[in-house]
């Protein structure tokens, strides 16, 4: 069974960009959330998206955003890129049972650079 | 203050050794308390789950949870040098996806 794909893995934009990551969730997985890893804040919630909507979202500023496409599939995009938006960005994705524990798996990220 | 509290470290032990990491934190609503290891560029793996207070065992890893007092802990007996990456905690509400990390610490078992 493949895991969850991150494109692209490394990144490098300069400030005022924008940017758009991609996430492939395990086959049969309907949840995917987003997370930032930063050296200074560690792992953070972005958001979730369960059969296309987001369904949570945690305390980032809008230029954060996201979506999910009829396969399960996930994008996250930033705008106006600042420079300590800096980080690893990771993407885990599960069955999004609410009633249920369901394991989060993770992919291995994507690495953006802001300069 | 952060809701989930963990030492950083960097810990650093000798093979063999039994390894003690542990987290604290506020929201006393959480149910289901998580280990993950994430070794240099990978993403997090998960460890064990525990749902509630108890202990759970898995070979040489064995997770326990304090709701009472707020606390986890895992350890790591006969710790090897493949045991060698950052441990975070990590935390969820009943029925919620999110989860919520600790700052995670970073683990080097000598040989």
């Amino acid at each position: 069974k493949a895991g969850v794909t991150q494109t692209p893995r490394y990144l490098i934009k300069t400030r005022g960009q924008q940017v758009t990551l991609s996430c492939s969730p395990i086959s049969g997985h309907r949840s995917v959330s987003w997370y930032q890893q930063t050296p200074g804040q560690g792992l953070q919630f972005l958001f979730e998206y369960f059969s296309e909507t987001q369904r949570n979202k945690g305390n980032f500023p809008g230029r954060f955003s996201g979506r999910q496409f009829s396969n399960s599939r996930s994008e996250m995009n930033v705008s106006t890129l600042e420079l300590g938006d800096s980080a690893l960005y990771l993407c885990a994705s599960s069955l999004g049972d609410r009633v249920h524990h369901n394991e989060q798996f993770f992919g291995p990220g994507t690495r953006l650079t802001v300069l | 203050q952060k809701e989930v509290e963990q030492d950083p470290g960097p810990l650093s032990v000798p093979e063999g050794a039994i390894v003690s990491l542990n987290c604290t934190y506020s929201n006393s609503a959480f149910q289901y308390f998580m280990w993950y290891r994430q070794y240099s560029r990978k993403g997090p793996e998960l460890l064990m789950y525990t749902y509630s207070s108890g202990n759970k065992e898995d070979g040489r890893f064995t997770a326990q949870v304090d709701k009472s007092s707020k606390y986890i802990s895992l350890f790591i007996r006969d710790s090897q040098p493949s045991d060698s990456a950052t441990y975070l905690c990590a935390m969820s509400l009943q029925g919620a996806q999110k989860l919520v990390f600790g700052q995670g610490t970073r683990l080097t078992i000598n040989p």
